[in-house]
Parts: C-alpha cells; sequence; structure tokens
C-alpha cells in the first residue's frame, strides 16, 4: 500500500505568515494516463473536510490564490501564504492513483 | 447531493454491524461510493470503495473483516462490519467523488464504538 508520510504534525504560525506542508510517498504518484493524483483537504473542527487541491496544483473552486500545491512523483508541498485566521485545522494529502486509496496522516494549523 | 449514514452504536468485540448509506439528489447507481473512516482525535482513514458496477476495493485493516455492498434500487450504500476490534471505534463516512476527480460530497457520520 502507499504509505503518505505528512510533515511536520503540527505547525504554528503568526497571522500573516507562510505555512509550508510536506507530503512525501512511498512510490511514485503518476497514474498510467500521466496524471497524479494527489489532493489536499482541510478538516476545520467540527466539520467534514473540505478539498483545497487536486491534481497537485489545481485549486478547487472558491479556494484562496494563498493555496498553492506543487510536486511531483513522491514529493508534495502544500504551501500557505499569508495565513488567516479561517486557516486553521488539520490538512491532509490524499493519494487516489493506487489501491487501496490513502490519505496521508494528517498536519495540525494551529495559529499563535 | 445528500448522503445520510445510519446504523453505528455500541458493539462488543468480535461482534458485528451493518452500516448504511442512503443517497439522494443524484443518480446513485451511476456513481462509486468510499466509506471514510475517523477515530476519535485521530487522522482521516480510507476504508473501502465499490464501483458502479459493484467492484471492491479495501484498505487492508479491514480486509476479510468489512464487506462494503450497495442496494441501487434503495439508494443505499452498506458497510458490513465483522469481528469488530477497538481499533475500529471512529465515526464512519460515507463519500462520494467526481469523475476522475475528488471528494465531493461527504456524509455526517455515524459513530461505531467497540468495547466491552
Amino acid at each position: 500500500d502507499v504509505v503518505l508520510t505528512q510533515t511536520p504534525v503540527s505547525l504554528s504560525v503568526t497571522l500573516g505568515d507562510q505555512a509550508s506542508i510536506s507530503c512525501r510517498s512511498s512510490q511514485s504518484l503518476e497514474y498510467s494516463d500521466g496524471y497524479t493524483y494527489l489532493e489536499w483537504y482541510l478538516q476545520k473542527p467540527g466539520q467534514s473536510p473540505q478539498l483545497l487541491i487536486y491534481e497537485v496544483s489545481n485549486r478547487f473552486s472558491g479556494v484562496p490564490d494563498r493555496f498553492i500545491g506543487s510536486g511531483s512523483g513522491t514529493d508534495f508541498t502544500l504551501k500557505i501564504s499569508r495565513v488567516e485566521p479561517e486557516d486553521l485545522g488539520v490538512y491532509y494529502c490524499f493519494q487516489a492513483t493506487h489501491d487501496p486509496l490513502t490519505f496521508g496522516s494528517g498536519t495540525k494549523l494551529e495559529i499563535k | 447531493v445528500q448522503l445520510v449514514e445510519s446504523g453505528g452504536g455500541l458493539v462488543q468485540p468480535g461482534k458485528s454491524l451493518k452500516l448504511s448509506c442512503s443517497a439522494s439528489g443524484f443518480t446513485f447507481s451511476s456513481y462509486g461510493m468510499h466509506w471514510i473512516r475517523q477515530a476519535p482525535g485521530k487522522g482521516l482513514d480510507w476504508v473501502a470503495y465499490i464501483s458502479s458496477s459493484s467492484g471492491t476495493v479495501y484498505a487492508d485493516a479491514v480486509k476479510g473483516r468489512f464487506t462494503i455492498s450497495r442496494d441501487n434500487a434503495k439508494n443505499t450504500l452498506y458497510l458490513q462490519l465483522n469481528s469488530l476490534k477497538s481499533e475500529d471505534t471512529a465515526i464512519y463516512y460515507c463519500a462520494r467523488r467526481v469523475p476522475w476527480g475528488w471528494f465531493a460530497y461527504w456524509g455526517q457520520g455515524t459513530l461505531v464504538t467497540v468495547s466491552s
């Protein structure tokens, strides 16, 4: 199975600063069709997860351009520039390239 | 689109439970469906998938113990949980992806507690 290793486990950031989360896969996430099915979700307290990024770097509709996904192969990064109070929660990477599908272990973003 | 889970509860280790997810607002038979769980205070854990043609995939942690199924006439997704362990304690969500896309719809979840 594909293991997604997220670092750091938690992140405490000052409002207005940048946050960076890493997601490293145990296998390449490039599918045979050439696409890489790596997504990023944010789960706010008491809510279901919400999509931020799909296919590594595509922002979902309505997601601010402060959220930037990048990477390829086995190494992926989510950068949040100018962190705002509504960004707090737990961030998960998720891969849909290989069965069984898997989530990363999560990164908790706290505001200082 | 609405997904509503039910069937959770307190169950003893080694026992069984069957979860349901009632779907509405879309043509249920045309979509693959997923079960995802989240242990209290822990991360998301993908559990199982069933395609529109009833092909299935399971996470290793539940393979051989859980069975995902669907009844298209009732617009309902199921998860049969057998040989339950304490580590299966979690909120169980059903979810639907957009084709070749992402998880777009989630239910509110149903809590399964495995304890003696």
